[in-house]
């Protein structure tokens, strides 16, 4: 069965902290990763991971995939409290049984000033 | 372009009865879904659908159907609403490139099923 783990679940951090949120993923015919933000309404888009190694970045934000050791990063830098949110990892990986979009439960950080 | 867009915003239903909770899209994307949020469970899937006519059932479809008789609209039926049914429903879309592939969510619909 695939599945999609992320840690910690949940996360309290002070203002200018640096945290590192954790995916890991167990699934066949792996395509990509993908990290969205979920304040208080609809996910938004962070990130699309295919590649091993190669770090994308946007501003404070980045992330990094391993397809060896099949787990990936998010790293926000210098946090404010508008980072304050439920962080999401999903995997995508077609004709995997019945489910091509496999989220993990989320990380939910908070940011306290 | 609107995105992707869910009506109603709230609803109340009582146990049995029925209703549809609508998405529909502009971005001519083929690919839709549906997702039911519960706290601590992150995203689930109810059903998808690659294109127009084609539908499949995802991780949690019991008590759910659906239908996509165009590219843009892809309705998620209650039959007979139980308690159980409680939660935050998502429509996404994606254009299901092999290059690009994000899930564009709309705003949700909180159901509570008395």
């Amino acid at each position: 069965e695939d599945k999609v783990v992320q840690s910690p679940l949940s996360l309290v951090v002070h203002e200018g902290d640096t945290v590192t949120l954790n995916c890991s993923y167990e699934v066949t015919n792996f395509r990509s990763l993908l990290w969205y933000k979920q304040e208080k309404k609809a996910p938004t888009f962070l990130f699309m991971l295919t590649s091993s190694g190669i770090e994308k970045k946007s501003g404070r934000l980045s992330s990094i995939l391993d397809k060896k050791e099949l787990f990936s990063i998010l790293n926000i830098t210098a946090t404010q409290t508008g980072d304050s949110a439920i962080y999401l990892c999903a995997v995508e990986a077609p004709a995997s049984g019945n489910t091509p979009l496999v989220f993990g439960k989320g990380t939910r950080l908070s940011v306290i000033a | 372009n609107a995105g992707v867009t869910q009506t109603p915003k709230f609803q109340v239903l009582k146990t049995g009865q029925s209703m549809t909770l609508q998405c529909a899209q502009d971005m001519n994307h083929e690919y839709m879904s549906w997702y039911r949020q519960d706290p601590g469970m992150g995203l689930r899937l109810i059903h998808y659908s690659v294109g127009a006519g084609i539908t499949d059932q995802g991780e949690v479809p019991n008590g759910y159907n659906v239908s996509r008789s165009t590219t843009e609209d892809f309705p998620l039926r209650l039959l007979s609403a139980a308690p159980s049914q409680t939660s935050v429903y998502f429509c996404a879309s994606s254009p299901q490139k092999r290059e690009y592939n994000e899930q564009f969510f709309g705003p949700g619909t909180r159901l509570t099923v008395l």
